[in-house]
């Protein structure tokens, strides 16, 4: 069960640009989301999170915005850099629908190659 | 800043051997977790452990599976007798317990190889 999707596998973007990650959630009883940047080799890395009383939150070049009632929320890089180059996952905390305690739940993971 | 550490960061093993991956995680996190990704899926969780016990354990986590924290500061993942479709990288995750501990901190992984 796909509870948190990522439908784009990958993206790229240009230098300087906007890069827009998507993630759609399915379980009504996720109460924070959060965005993990990962290297090859590397763990998830922390970026940014969002409570789900709140409908945007900004961090920099990042910010992630939260639109309950489609359940789906999204982070923006402006202006990308190469650097951001990497897998970013979307995950979603709260009570995991079939489990009965609290999880946190990741998506598939986009590819972001931002082209010089 | 405090982080996460995991050894080894490569393991290579027959299969049906048993493994133990390790952990240390921030000192002053309560909650510890497993989780695995298998090349090409998602992150997914295996286990959580919380005041010496496992508080929630996913469907992967069978009897081939157990978290141990043998000391105060160790944590670790044995499985058993290894399969190969055991074959992925684990991470393992802490967090605190107070206001701000929905963010888990990753370690960067053990990439377990099951020949």
């Amino acid at each position: 069960d796909q509870q948190v999707k990522q439908n784009s596998p990958s993206l790229s973007v240009q230098e300087g640009r906007i890069s827009i990650l998507n993630c759609d959630y399915t379980n009504s009883m996720f109460d924070y989301f959060l965005w993990y940047k990962k290297y090859p080799a590397e763990g998830p890395t922390f970026l940014i999170s969002i409570s789900s009383i709140k409908d945007k939150n900004e961090d920099g070049r990042f910010t992630v915005f939260l639109n309950k009632s489609a359940k789906h929320l999204s982070l923006h890089i402006v202006p990308s850099q190469p650097g951001d180059s990497a897998v970013y996952f979307c995950a979603a905390w709260g009570l995991k629908s079939g489990a009965g305690s609290y999880q946190l739940t990741f998506g598939k993971g986009t590819k972001l190659s931002v082209i010089p | 800043e405090p982080e996460v550490t995991q050894t080894p960061s490569h393991q290579v093993t027959q299969m049906g051997q048993e493994v133990i991956l390790r952990c240390v995680p921030i000192s002053n996190h309560l909650y510890f977790y497993w989780y695995r990704q298998i090349l090409g899926q998602k992150v997914e969780f295996l286990v959580s452990f919380y005041n010496n016990e496992i508080s929630e354990k996913s469907e992967i986590f069978d009897d081939q599976f157990s978290v141990e924290r043998p000391d105060g500061s160790n944590f670790t993942l044995k499985i058993r007798s290894t399969k190969l479709e055991d074959s992925a990288m684990y991470f393992c995750a802490s967090r605190i317990e107070t206001v701000g501990g929905e963010k888990l901190f990753f370690g960067s992984g053990t990439q377990l190889s099951v020949l």
